[in-house]
């Protein structure tokens, strides 16, 4: 167990349909980082918060959004969802903002769309 | 932008067998360097790290050395096991970019299965 929280680990939806995935970081942690990984695009840097604050966003769609909440757990909003939205989608924790040397990853969230 | 590539997969090796995966990466200032492994159902672990140039970053017999003049950070290990079989990922930070010092850029992974 790595401290990092995801959940669910699997979801299965239609296109169309909106998501939520859940993140709680390690405990002590500020940063969450969203991630998507897939087949074609593997591993993209979606967005970075820090103390409740977003700090870095990456190659996010505009379908997509997120927020950390006063807990610093996070959530990841993915809505009008399309068959190419099926990945994994993790969300890594560290203490700081500065560099990730203390990155902590989740075991992930399998989104298939169908 | 930043990028990071990887020698291409999969790698099929016996055990006892050396590993060297390339891993090459393209970045604007002074990166940090970092070898990740996934294991199957699982997220990314951190196998080991090196901040500047020279530095070798080393960790459970694997070891890669941050190279400035040949941009690259090949991953090594001297006698593989079957429990080493998992996705390594090559990535880099570039903290010297401005932007998210925490934003990772990752290789696309290469696949590495040892047989008995």
């Amino acid at each position: 167990d790595s401290g990092v929280t995801q959940t669910p680990k699997h979801l299965i939806t239609a296109t169309g349909q909106r998501v939520t995935l859940r993140c709680s970081p390690r405990s002590g942690d500020l940063s969450v980082y969203w991630y998507q990984q897939s087949l074609d695009q593997g591993l993209q840097f979606l967005i970075h918060y820090y103390n409740g604050e977003e700090r870095a966003k990456g190659n996010i769609l505009e379908r997509f959004s997120a927020q950390q909440f006063p807990d610093l757990h996070s959530e990841l909003n993915l809505s009008s969802l399309e068959l190419g939205d099926s990945a994994l989608y993790f969300c890594a924790s560290s203490v700081g903002h500065r560099g990730p040397y203390g990155y902590t990853f989740g075991s992930g969230t399998r989104l298939t769309v169908v | 932008g930043d990028s990071v590539t990887q020698m291409e997969g999969p790698v099929t090796l016996s055990e006892e067998a050396f590993l060297t995966i390339n891993c090459t990466y393209t970045a604007t200032g002074y990166p940090s360097l970092f070898w990740y492994v996934q294991y199957p159902g699982e997220g990314l672990q951190l196998l080991l790290k090196a901040t500047k140039a020279d530095d070798k970053g080393s960790n459970k017999g694997f070891e890669a050395t941050y190279r400035k003049e040949t941009t690259s950070f090949h991953l090594e290990k001297g006698s593989v096991q079957v429990s080493d079989s998992a996705v390594y990922f090559c990535a880099l930070s570039d903290a010297g970019s401005g932007t998210s010092y925490g934003k990772l850029t990752f290789g696309q992974g290469t696949i590495l299965t040892v047989h008995p």
